[in-house]
């Protein structure tokens, strides 16, 4: 039973352009969506995060925007680098304080030179 | 360096041997967690720990798995009698208590294990 399901599987873009990452959740109980990269051979490091009560996050070249109804939100990579490329794994956190993280199945983005 | 640490980073085993990882969280961090991600995939849940007690256990973690945090400190991952498709990165983390709904897990690097 797969609580976020998260596409596209890999992404190749060139440099200085725009990488986009959606994923979708169902269970209406998670409120807080963080997003984490990963580089070869490292753990996952937190990158981002929104709570469903706000529709746009920007942090740098990073943007979440969510969409409650929908119950979608997705990762925008302005002006991507090569340093970018990594696994992006986008999250849910149930109610709670339990900080037990739902992963995504990850989305492997590579940015050409 | 004051991350989270873990040993051994690889381990290579025969299928039925026992192998038991150790992770060394970020000193002051309360909360410890033990993930799994196969390859292409996610991290999935699999038990965490305030202080030294275990407050959940996911059903992924079978009657062969056990995890212990004695002193609230580092904290030990057993596999009994390894299957080959125990074979997996297992990932640990740590966090503040102050820092629960931050989604903000401090992971370490994570010890795989191959099963033979």
């Amino acid at each position: 039973q797969q609580q976020v399901k998260q596409s596209p599987q890999s992404l190749i873009v060139q440099k200085g352009g725009i990488s986009i990452i959606n994923c979708a959740y169902e269970n209406t109980a998670f409120d807080y969506f963080p997003w984490y990269q990963q580089f070869p051979g490292k753990g996952p490091a937190l990158l981002i995060a929104i709570r469903p009560d706000v529709s746009e996050k920007k942090e740098g070249r990073f943007t979440i925007s969510f969409n409650k109804s929908a119950k979608q939100f997705s990762l925008h990579i302005m002006d991507s680098q090569p340093g970018d490329s990594a696994t992006y794994f986008c999250a849910a956190i149930y109610g709670g304080a339990t900080n037990k993280l739902i992963f995504g199945t990850g989305t492997l983005l590579a940015v050409q030179p | 360096d004051t991350g989270v640490s873990q040993n051994p980073r690889h381990k290579i085993t025969k299928r039925g041997q026992n192998v038991t990882f150790r992770c060394d969280p970020i000193s002051e961090h309360n909360r410890l967690y033990w993930y799994r991600q196969t390859l292409g995939q996610g991290p999935e849940f699999l038990t965490y720990f305030q202080n030294e007690a275990q407050l959940e256990k996911s059903r992924l973690l079978s009657d062969r798995f056990s995890a212990e945090r004695p002193k609230g400190s580092f904290s030990t991952l057993e596999i009994q009698r390894t299957e080959q498709g125990d074979s997996a990165m297992y990932l640990c983390a740590s966090s503040r208590l102050a820092g629960l709904d931050t989604g903000e897990l401090f992971f370490g690097e994570g010890s795989r294990l191959t099963v033979l």
